[in-house]
């Protein structure tokens, strides 16, 4: 089973600032890795997959690199919009696809 | 514009079954998996299983194994997620999602149906 470790819990940032989120697969999942944003009561979105491409009519300010085992989700300039919760998936081979466990981004 | 629309909550007891659905529109079916994801506070978000609605063929993850079936319809474009016997544990919110046939990302999500199980 790979499991999928997202750091921090939460991370506190003010408007304006850029965000860097985590995650780090228990074995490598190569480049197959996928970011959802989720907003309070809504169901997840799509932000990037492919490690690093951007999906349809995500702002540039979202960025995805990383390969292996080792992943980052940066937010080049927080918008009041991007405070929600982010969730990276690995989908390398199933049944092992996998979900982290969360980055809640909040308004510090 | 892709949408896919689940079925409305619902409320059960232990022992009930229940078939929860997910009507897709603005996409050839066949294209894309069809799979559901559930989500609790305790344990986020979780992988259930994917059908291939060309061929029906399912894959489940281990946990849910046995616990549930999935399938499709591609004559109304719909997919489906189905129990025999629900428990309390089975007490959450499920999303139908979709993506392309090759890769396992999710590109379309649902809007969520939330199952509570109690007696």
């Amino acid at each position: 089973e790979i499991v999928m470790t997202q750091s921090p819990a939460t991370l506190s940032v003010s408007p304006g600032e850029r965000a860097t989120l985590s995650c780090r697969a228990s074995q490598s999942v190569s480049s197959n890795l996928a970011w959802y944003q989720q907003k309070p009561g809504q169901a997840p979105r799509l932000l990037i997959y492919g490690a690093s491409a951007r999906a349809t009519g995500i702002p540039a300010r979202f960025s995805g690199s990383g390969s292996g085992t080792e992943f980052t989700l940066t937010i080049s300039s927080l918008q009041s919009e991007d405070f929600a919760v982010y969730y990276c998936q690995q989908y390398n081979s199933w049944p092992l696809w996998a979900f982290g466990q969360g980055t809640k981004v909040e308004i510090k | 514009e892709v949408q896919l629309v689940q079925s409305g909550a619902g409320v059960k007891k232990p022992g009930e079954s229940l078939k929860i659905s997910c009507q897709t529109s603005g996409y050839t079916f066949t294209t894309f998996w069809i799979g559901w994801v559930r989500q609790t506070p305790g344990k986020g978000l979780e992988w259930m299983g994917i059908v291939y609605p060309g061929d029906s063929h399912t894959r489940y993850s281990p946990s849910f194994q046995g616990q549930v079936t999935i399938s499709a319809d591609e004559s109304i474009s719909t997919g489906y997620l189905q129990w025999g016997s629900l428990k309390a544990s089975d007490t959450a919110k499920y999303y139908c999602v979709s993506g392309p046939i090759l890769t396992g990302y999710i590109d379309y999500w649902g809007q969520g149906t939330l199952v509570a199980v109690s007696s």
